[in-house]
């Protein structure tokens, strides 16, 4: 079993849905947990981050952590053409030699967004 | 904005070969990774550099592949010789430390270099 797990998709809605994308995670030492969005050839560039559980709301997207259920979930709300991406979960906890973080990323979920 | 540099952005190579890749990380970035990401799944970490040293480079091939940052600001990575399994996106970030003291999600990505080998 991978440390984190995340539906590759594709997921195709049309403009103005509602999207939620999901990861579940098996280390219960993850304190980070972070969402990256990947447009085509392009490198990874950070959605959102989460500390421990809890929700945090910028804009349109929402992040919540449960810990307790080892569950993240993205929600993008009013969603556009321009969301079209990858969205990545990545997650992090220090190593074992307790000196640095290590970020572990989830496959990916290919969004299409329809006008 | 300040951003990190890559080159080349695509390189096809053939098996056998060898083949580099450089990175120039955002000015004053004493931290710098080397990612791969395999088409349909998530970077995994190759090595880690804090200035010119090693942090970590316990999932980088070394049979074939080498990374050095010399004076702890550009870095180049090398594979030699090259692999059809090594055809993949090849990503490099940087932060401005790295540790217990700086949380993880400030890595900032660079565009990429995208090796194909035939």
């Amino acid at each position: 079993q991978k440390e984190v797990e995340q539906d590759p998709g594709p997921l195709s809605v049309p403009e103005g849905a509602i999207v939620s994308l999901n990861c579940t995670y098996s280390n219960s030492a993850f304190q980070y947990f972070m969402w990256y969005r990947q447009y085509s050839r392009k490198g990874p560039e950070l959605l959102m981050y989460t500390y421990s559980s809890g929700n945090k709301e910028d804009g349109r997207f929402t992040a919540q952590v449960d810990k307790s259920s080892k569950y993240i979930s993205l929600f993008i709300r009013d969603s556009q053409p321009s969301d079209s991406a990858t969205y990545l979960c990545a997650m992090s906890a220090l190593n074992s030699g307790g000196s640095n973080y290590k970020l572990t990323f989830g496959k990916g979920t290919l969004l299409t967004v329809n006008p | 904005e300040a951003e990190v540099a890559q080159s080349p952005r695509y390189k096809i190579t053939e098996k056998s070969q060898a083949v580099a890749f450089w990175c120039d990380p955002i000015s004053g970035h004493a931290t710098l990774y080397w990612y791969r990401q395999i088409l349909g799944q998530g970077p995994e970490l190759l090595v880690q550099f804090q200035d010119e040293s090693v942090v970590d480079d316990s999932q980088l091939p070394k049979d074939r592949f080498s990374a050095e940052r010399l004076k702890g600001v550009d870095s180049t990575l090398k594979i030699q010789p090259a692999e059809l399994g090594d055809s993949a996106m090849y990503l490099c970030a940087s932060s401005l430390l790295s540790g217990t003291g700086r949380p993880p999600y400030e890595q900032y990505f660079g565009p990429g270099t995208r090796l194909t080998v035939t």
